[in-house]
């Protein structure tokens, strides 16, 4: 079955700090997509990153950095110098290429504040 | 802006009554989801429509509905509502539907049913 989790409910962070948010995955098939959105305070929901099953690339961009390891199911996501505007939820999401629909099966969150 | 506009922002009415959340994608995607978001089931596909077809369909109830239209916009009908249907309720629209193609949101219509 299809499932993501996200074991951190809540980060508690220093401006400034790094700061890693997990993300596992659970899939039977070899092709799939993993994305990260963020939902801040004013509550909708804006798309981070895509990543294929077959890009195991990490990738930077700003700030922000995204570790994809295959063997052991892990996306994680890396904020460097967090600043207070990067307070929100972060989701981690799954969607299965074999059932050719954009449906997003998503982690329960991680709830991150940055501190002044 | 994601340029998914959902409307109304806000809706509360009370059980038992029946309401319609309203999605326009972005212009030139043909896909809208609808999602719902609560706090104990997180957030939960409930319905996917590809150019005015039902392509996918998740965890949504028998009193709940949707529809596409043709000039793509689409529909969420909540119907012989419950308290526990409050939640918000987002739609996102992505270019053709598929795994691979990143999803827009929209802000989300927040609903309470008292």
């Amino acid at each position: 079955a299809q499932k993501v989790t996200q074991a951190q409910t809540e980060i508690s962070v220093v401006e400034k700090e790094d700061v890693t948010l997990d993300c596992v995955y659970e899939t039977r098939d070899t092709t799939y997509y993993l994305f990260w959105y963020k939902q801040p305070p004013s509550g909708e929901l804006v798309f981070l990153i895509r990543r294929n099953s077959f890009d195991e690339q990490n990738e930077i961009s700003g700030r922000y950095s995204w570790n994809f390891q295959k063997s052991t199911s892990s996306f994680n996501f890396t904020i460097t110098a967090s600043q207070v505007v990067d307070s929100a939820v972060y989701f981690c999401a799954l969607s299965e290429a074999p059932s050719n629909t954009g449906k997003l099966i998503f982690g329960q969150g991680t709830t991150l504040q940055v501190k002044p | 802006d994601s340029g998914v506009t959902q409307t109304p922002k806000h809706l509360i009415t009370a059980t038992g009554q029946r309401v319609t959340l309203r999605c326009s994608p972005r212009s030139g995607d043909l896909s809208v989801y609808w999602y719902q978001q609560s706090l104990d089931q997180g957030l939960q596909f409930l319905i996917q429509y590809y150019n005015g077809e039902e392509r996918a369909k998740g965890n949504i109830l028998e009193r709940f509905s949707a529809q596409q239209f043709p000039d793509l916009h689409s529909e969420l009908n909540l119907s012989s509502l419950e308290l526990g249907d409050s939640a918000l309720y987002f739609c996102a629209s992505s270019v053709t539907g598929g795994a691979h193609t990143e999803a827009f949101f929209g802000q989300g219509t927040r609903l309470t049913v008292v």
